[in-house]
């Protein structure tokens, strides 16, 4: 079955580090994957996309890329603000089943001053 | 603004109440999702509608009843609740065909049962 498996948190950093979030799935054909945000207080937002491989999706500063040999795609960012803390969820939609969104189970952020 | 709607934001209710949770979507989406997220499972999908037909029940215990009267609303009817149930409820649309386009959510009710 299709599945996404993230790197466990909680995640503390300080601002203008480097970060990674790793994410690896598994899914029969070729899924779409995407990465959702979600601040405190607030329900989950789409951060970034890639619909096929090899794709880059980016967004304020956070990037994603599709890579198909690997089935990954590992959220970075070069320089991280406070404002970034929040929880980060991995997630992908397989053709078979386009409204079956499956997600991973979300890295928590925190940024320190 | 997500255009995904949640009434209430957050709701107190005794273990033998029978109360209800509202989601409304104007963005013309077909299919729209119940998930429960609390401390131990981060996110957990309830209930699915693609065209008002309830397409997956992921095991729910029947003291959640959902209710999609149309393609813009949803509901999550609970009665004799748990405390264990107390976690945010969040609700999602999506546009079924389309495996490429995303889940837009809305800030979700913060359930607490005592």
């Amino acid at each position: 079955g299709n599945s996404v498996t993230q790197m466990e948190g909680p995640v503390t950093l300080s601002e203008e580090a480097f970060l990674t979030i790793n994410c690896t799935y598994t899914a029969t054909g070729y899924p779409s994957l995407f990465w959702y945000v979600q601040y405190p207080g607030e329900g989950l937002q789409l951060l970034l996309k890639a619909t096929k491989a090899d794709d880059k999706g980016s967004n304020k500063g956070f990037e994603a890329t599709y890579r198909k040999e690997t089935t990954s795609f590992h959220l970075e960012k070069g320089s991280v603000q406070v404002s970034d803390s929040a929880v980060y969820f991995c997630a992908l939609t397989a053709y078979s089943s386009a409204s079956k969104i499956i997600f991973g189970s979300g890295t928590r952020l925190s940024i320190r001053p | 603004e997500t255009g995904v709607t949640q009434t209430p934001r957050h709701l107190v209710m005794g273990m033998t109440n029978k109360k209800s949770l509202k989601c409304e979507q104007h963005l013309g989406h077909n299919a729209m999702y119940w998930y429960k997220q609390s401390a131990k499972k981060p996110l957990e999908l309830m209930f699915v509608y693609n065209f008002k037909e309830q397409t997956e029940n992921n095991s729910v215990p029947s003291r959640f009843s959902p209710e999609c009267p149309n393609s813009s609303h949803l509901f999550l009817h609970l009665h004799t609740l748990q405390p264990e149930d107390s976690a945010l409820y969040l609700c999602a649309s999506s546009q079924e065909e389309s495996r490429d386009t995303e889940a837009f959510f809305g800030q979700g009710t913060r359930l607490t049962v005592v």
